[in-house]
């Protein structure tokens, strides 16, 4: 599975927009983009993934650059409780649908 | 619907015991997995079990660390005996099945295993 690369840490003011990068510019055509967070004392929380086209839910939005090396995630009007550590990892699709490989993610605080 | 649950909360037991960790998937999950995160690290997988079998075992540490998931529901981790450097918090995992659009991984709270 590529590596990726995240910011260790970054802060957010509360109501604003927080925009998260990561670079993984070895993944290949078959591997998606996935962003879990761990806020404080509770398990990794699944946020939104995508392969080529960007993506939005309800808790964020996933934009991927058109080489694929790099993707943002961003969540649009951060709140206290979005203060977390934030994952971007890349999965295969073929034989590693199992583990997914944490790095050191990105610190967030959002501050009032 | 109810989330992935594991018990206990927190344990401490002391260097040379042994200790049982238990993960109760997402109801109809076939696929469930053990993480750990060890004081100061990332977090690791330890195992990713298929209904009942053991799809992956890669990230066990050794000999000591024994995962079951009889009859493909929930899951016991056993450490025996337990050393100082398996301190750390336990979390367990479930996803439903191998297409992307199922195979999110939703995790439970953890096991905070101390070991004296």
């Amino acid at each position: 599975d590529a590596k990726t690369t995240q910011p260790p840490s970054m802060d957010c003011a509360e109501g604003r927009a927080a925009n998260l990068p990561c670079n993984h510019s070895t993944i290949s055509g078959n591997e998606y983009v996935y962003w879990y967070r761990q806020i404080h004392s509770q398990g990794p929380q699944y946020i939104i993934h995508g392969l080529k086209n960007n993506e939005t839910n309800e808790m964020a939005s996933l934009i991927i650059t058109e080489d694929r090396k790099s993707s943002t995630l961003i969540l649009p009007h951060a709140t206290l409780r979005d203060t977390a550590v934030y994952y971007c990892i890349v999965r295969t699709s073929t034989d590693s649908w199992g583990k997914l490989q944490f790095g050191a993610g990105t610190q967030v605080v959002v501050t009032p | 619907e109810a989330g992935v649950t594991q018990f206990p909360s927190h344990s401490v037991i002391e260097k040379g015991q042994t200790v049982t960790l238990r993960c109760d998937p997402i109801s109809g999950h076939d696929n469930l997995y053990w993480y750990r995160r060890v004081m100061g690290k990332e977090i690791k997988f330890l195992l990713h079990f298929v209904k009942e079998s053991k799809q992956d075992e890669s990230g066990m540490p050794n000999n000591r660390f024994l995962a079951e998931r009889t009859g493909g529901t929930y899951s016991t981790l056993k450490v025996q005996p337990a050393e100082l450097e398996d301190s750390g918090v336990y979390f367990c995992a479930s996803s439903q099945g191998w297409v992307t659009s199922t195979d999110t991984q939703y995790f439970g709270p953890g096991t905070r295993l101390t070991v004296l």
